[in-house]
């Protein structure tokens, strides 16, 4: 099946600094989606990106298919970033979403 | 707030206990999914419904039991736990179960210890 790394695992950023996480896959796929994981549990989707760029706010996200793999950029980081960030693909014969292992984002005031 | 509740939010149970957990979606959707989140593991699926029906279950062991009476509610109910079960139990729900990028809105969670 399908894997997908995502690093760093873990990044602690000053407010205000930027950054970029990093999602590899090992297949091609029909699917791919950004969550972000608060400190509390809650699983926030940001983008369905399976190619190209998209943008919302601070957040923006960019996936090269044929190179199989997308970034997630955050500028201007507040401390409401802070989480975990996870990349999940999905295929194209099925309808089950991949995860990986998630970045785990601390952003400091 | 997702359109997707939880409850309980937070359970202690002992190996012997029987319990449930709640879940409801107010988006209309007709696709829901249980996850179990382990500590530094990826979420793992656990069960999918479609249209009320089954169509998926990820060698989840017996002791966990879902049941859909409907497109809006989803239960998990758990007995005779292990103290591995520990864990964030999250569901989800998608317009539909397809191929194409559904994206799932997910509920806060219940973070389950079994003692």
């Amino acid at each position: 099946g399908i894997q997908v790394e995502q690093s760093p695992p873990d990044l602690i950023l000053q407010e205000g600094a930027n950054s970029t996480l990093r999602c590899n896959f090992s297949d091609s796929v029909n699917n791919l989606q950004w969550f972000h994981q608060n400190p509390w549990g809650q699983l926030i989707n940001l983008f369905y990106i399976p190619s190209g760029t998209k943008q919302n706010g601070r957040l923006s996200a960019t996936t090269v298919a044929t190179e199989r793999y997308s970034l997630l950029y955050i500028s201007s980081s507040q401390t409401t970033d802070s989480g975990v960030y996870f990349c999940a693909v999905g295929e194209d014969s099925n309808y089950q979403l991949i995860w990986g292992a998630g970045t785990k984002l601390i952003i400091k005031p | 707030e997702t359109g997707v509740t939880q409850t309980p939010r937070h359970l202690v149970m002992g190996m012997t206990n029987k319990k449930s957990l709640k879940c409801e979606q107010h988006l209309g959707h007709n696709a829901m999914y249980w996850y179990k989140q382990s500590a530094k593991k990826p979420l793992e699926l656990m069960f999918v419904y479609n249209f009320k029906e089954q169509t998926e279950n990820n060698s989840v062991p017996s002791r966990f039991s879902p049941e859909c009476p409907n497109s809006s509610h989803l239960f998990l109910h758990l007995h005779t736990l292990q103290p591995e079960d520990s864990a964030l139990y999250l569901c989800a729900s998608s317009q539909n179960l397809g191929t194409g990028g559904e994206t799932q809105y997910f509920g806060p969670g219940t973070r389950l210890l079994v003692l």
